[in-house]
Order: C-alpha cells, then sequence, then structure tokens
C-alpha cells in the first residue's frame, strides 16, 4: 500500500478553469511538501506546510494541511498553460536518514 | 542557496556496459544523499540513501550489486549502473538535504540503453 495516495492521476483542463489535487494517507505527520517538476528536470519545492489545519498561499496556488495532518490539497486558481507539469506531494520518512517518501503525482495538462 | 548539479544529463549506452552518475552539492556539505528512479508520467520512486563514508541503504527489491553507489566525499555522490539492459532505461534523480533548505534535486540523468 501507498503511504501517500495523491489524486488525481491525470489533470486536463483549459486554461483558466481552477483545479484541486488531493495527497492523503492514514498516517500523521509532522510535516508534508509539494513539489513541482517539469520534464527532464527535476522537483523543484512549492510548499512546505507544518500545521494542521495550515493554509498557504503561493499567487495562484492554495495549499492546506488537514486538521488531523494526514492528508493535504493543492487548489490552482485560474490555471495557467504555464502550470502544465507533474504535481508530487511528499513527506520524510520516520528514519534518521530522513528520506523523502512521494505520492504517485499528478500530471497537469492545461490548454490554452 | 542550495545546488545539486547532476551530470551527464543525458547518456545512452549499449547493453551490458555500465555507466556512472555523478551528483555533487555545489555550495555544502552533504552526509547524505539520495538516488531516485522515474519512468515516464510516473513519481520519483527512492532507491538507495548515499551515506558519506560508509555502505549505502538500498530499498528493498533494489539490486545493490546492480546499482552501486559511492559517497567518498562530503560534496561527491556516484550511482553506477552495471552492466546495464534496456530495463535500466530511466530518468535517475539524487537529491540533498541542506538543513532549513530542505531536499534539493539535480536535474536528473536521462539513462538509455541500446
Amino acid at each position: 500500500t501507498q503511504l501517500l495516495e495523491q489524486s488525481p492521476q491525470f489533470l486536463s483542463i483549459q486554461e483558466g478553469e481552477n483545479l484541486t489535487v488531493y495527497c492523503n494517507s492514514s498516517s500523521v505527520f509532522s510535516s508534508l511538501q509539494w513539489y513541482r517538476q517539469e520534464p527532464g528536470e527535476g522537483p523543484v519545492l512549492l510548499v512546505t506546510v507544518v500545521t494542521g489545519g495550515e493554509v498557504k498561499k503561493l499567487k495562484r496556488l492554495t495549499f492546506q494541511f488537514g486538521d488531523a495532518r494526514k492528508d493535504s490539497s493543492l487548489h490552482i486558481t485560474a490555471a495557467q498553460p504555464g502550470d502544465t507539469g507533474l504535481y508530487l506531494c511528499a513527506v520524510t520518512g520516520g528514519t534518521s536518514y530522513g528520506k523523502l517518501t512521494f505520492g504517485q503525482g499528478t500530471i497537469l495538462t492545461v490548454h490554452p | 542557496g542550495a545546488v545539486v548539479s547532476q551530470h551527464p544529463s543525458r547518456v545512452i549506452c549499449k547493453s551490458g556496459t555500465s555507466v556512472k552518475i555523478e551528483c555533487r552539492s555545489l555550495d555544502f556539505q552533504a552526509t547524505t544523499m539520495f538516488w531516485y528512479r522515474q519512468f515516464p508520467k510516473q513519481s520519483l520512486m527512492l532507491m538507495a540513501t548515499s551515506n558519506e563514508g560508509s555502505k549505502a541503504t538500498y530499498e528493498q527489491g533494489v539490486e545493490k550489486d546492480k546499482f552501486l553507489i559511492n559517497h567518498a566525499s562530503l560534496t561527491l555522490s556516484t550511482l553506477t549502473v552495471t552492466s546495464a539492459h534496456p530495463e535500466d532505461s530511466s530518468f535517475y534523480i539524487c537529491s540533498a538535504r541542506k538543513g532549513s533548505y530542505g531536499y534539493t534535486f539535480g536535474s536528473g540523468t536521462r539513462l538509455t540503453v541500446v
């Protein structure tokens, strides 16, 4: 079973539409991160959420951490073609190595 | 900042040969680096944790004799794919963590085995 269940896996929308990506788990996390990856590149950190119920905004992107710190969502308002990419949620494993575990990812395509 | 450089960005090799991929932390020291593998339209799967001066820790199902990891200095980790086969073709990505900057990723290496 996956530690992080991310949905939807694929999202194809028109420019100007809104969308939400979900990241769920049965485990409680001290923090959760969201990344964006473009083809042929490594992931780039968008945000880290730490506190249950926390909401963070990054321009048209809104990130929320669930009250119980088991889930998170990413909402994009008025999507642009430049938002196209792979969006990944991730958590740090509970070992001394601090390894990062990713959700399955959401491939977003925004059509002009 | 926290910059991780990965080289080469693309490599094509013949089946049966070995390929080495380098991951360098440019402006910080990294006692731990991580190696991921990514197939098209899929997420990143952790292969192993590279520890400076000691053996790497491999994830379940990853062949340690096939994917050799060496972390000989605080700024360099290498991944060698030995006796590569077409099924090893993939996108390999390294990362390192620098304090409050969190995890920084290299730009990845596209390996194609023909």
